[in-house]
């Protein structure tokens, strides 16, 4: 079972536009939720992350923005960027309960310039 | 220093063998993990260990198996390898606190023929 959904799987967006990636979850008791990028050949990095009792966490360019009653959160990129292009994956996980993150399936971001 | 390392980054055997990848990491973090990333690129998690506690997940065959000679070291090691296995396979640790973030190696490539 998937818990954490994740689209597009591939998203395509010009140099200085918005990139927008969503995910929803089914499970109401996850209460932590991060965003990894992953450049080819390299493992997932953590990006951004945001707990359940705020709607929005802003760092520089990325934002996420959480609705806990849809169960979904969205990462925002601003003024996107070609060193953007990299593989994005929303996750989540029980902070009480080991942390262990289930991901979503990915979003592959190419930024054209 | 590469803080999570994985050897060897490019694995090539045969159906049937027996193969072990090494993880060491230099954090002092007390908990490692080993991720299975599929050609599709989704992320699943197959086990999670500190000192204390080994978490499986239960969907992962029993061929495969994690070993921790100590704190810095969790190895993977797979037995009758099977042309399914074939993957990127990523070591991650993290430090204590519920917000501290996963830290993966680059990924050791598996490919079964």
């Amino acid at each position: 079972q998937q818990q954490v959904k994740q689209s597009p799987q591939s998203l395509i967006v010009q140099k200085g536009g918005i990139s927008i990636i969503n995910c929803a979850y089914e499970n109401t008791a996850f209460d932590y939720f991060p965003w990894y990028q992953q450049f080819p050949g390299k493992g997932p990095a953590l990006l951004i992350a945001i707990r359940p009792d705020v709607s929005e966490k802003k760092e520089g360019r990325f934002t996420i923005s959480f609705n806990k009653s849809a169960k979904q959160f969205s990462l925002h990129i601003m003024d996107s960027q070609p060193g953007d292009s990299a593989t994005y994956f929303c996750a989540a996980s029980i902070l009480g309960a080991g942390n262990m993150l289930t991901f979503g399936g990915g979003t592959r971001l190419m930024v054209k310039p | 220093d590469t803080a999570v390392s994985q050897t060897p980054k490019y694995l090539v055997t045969q159906m049937g063998n027996d193969k072990s990848i090494k993880c060491e990491q230099n954090l002092g973090h007390d908990t490692m993990y080993w991720y299975k990333q599929d050609s599709k690129k989704f992320l699943k998690i197959m086990f999670s260990y500190n000192n204390k506690e080994l978490i499986i997940n239960e969907t992962v065959p029993n061929r495969f198996s994690p070993k921790s000679p100590d704190k810095a070291h969790l190895n993977l090691h797979i037995n009758s390898l099977e042309l399914g296995d074939s993957a990127v396979y990523f070591c991650a640790s993290r430090g204590p606190g519920p917000n501290s973030p996963l830290h993966f190696g680059n990924g050791t490539r598996l490919t079964v023929t």
